[in-house]
């Protein structure tokens, strides 16, 4: 059964800086990884879509990588604002649906 | 814009009493999915249509039941909610199963 793990779950960081966020499965044998935000009481936004096949998707200051064959992702966010204080949720899809990581909670300090 | 659109965004029923939750999309997605996310846990899984094809996942409780009378349109039912229920609905659409999914801005259910 695929479990998805996201840590730190919550994580506190001064505007600017430079953050990762992590996102590790146990099998993986994965069609693709997603990774979603989250504003608290609202749904989820889709910021990347990897294909098992790539190595990293960017978009923006955001940079996800995929590393299937160690079963980890990361989701770098580069100069960090106040806006992007939010849920950050990882989800992996393999023959199974699509299986969802708790999320890491950020706050960007202004 | 295209997009996923849940109503209402709030809903409060009582224990019990019957509640449908509706979904629409403008994407013209084949897929159309419904997830249960309870507070600071991850979204689960409810069931999901691929076209006119129900697929229910193995431990959604028999209250919940779900309809999709044609492409733009889903709705979920809760035929007796109980206190237990009370979370944030979410839905989402894929063009294909596996695709990316997009989701609405949920509907948050309060059971009295």
């Amino acid at each position: 059964k695929q479990e998805v793990t996201q840590i730190p779950a919550a994580l506190s960081v001064p505007e600017g800086e430079n953050l990762v966020l992590n996102c590790s499965f146990t099998d993986s044998a994965i069609y693709n990884l997603q990774w979603f935000r989250q504003d608290p009481g609202k749904g989820l936004t889709s910021l990347l879509l990897i294909q098992s096949s790539q190595r990293e998707q960017t978009s923006g200051r955001l940079n996800a990588s995929l590393d299937k064959s160690s079963g980890r992702s990361t989701l770098y966010i580069a100069a960090s604002q106040p806006g992007d204080s939010a849920t950050y949720l990882c989800a992996v899809k393999g023959n199974t649906p699509l299986v969802f990581g708790k999320g890491t909670r950020l706050s960007v300090i202004a | 814009d295209a997009m996923v659109i849940q109503n209402p965004r709030y809903q409060v029923t009582q224990f019990g009493k019957p509640v449908t939750l509706s979904c629409s999309q403008t994407l013209n997605h084949n897929v159309m999915y419904w997830y249960q996310q309870k507070s600071s846990q991850a979204p689960k899984l409810l069931f999901h249509y691929y076209d006119k094809d129900f697929n229910n996942e193995a431990d959604t409780p028999d209250n919940f039941q779900s309809r999709r009378p044609n492409t733009s349109f889903c709705f979920l039912d809760i035929r007796s909610p109980g206190l237990g229920d009370a979370a944030m609905y979410l839905c989402a659409t894929s063009r294909e199963q596996g695709w990316e999914q997009y989701f609405g801005p949920g509907t948050r259910l309060t059971v009295t």
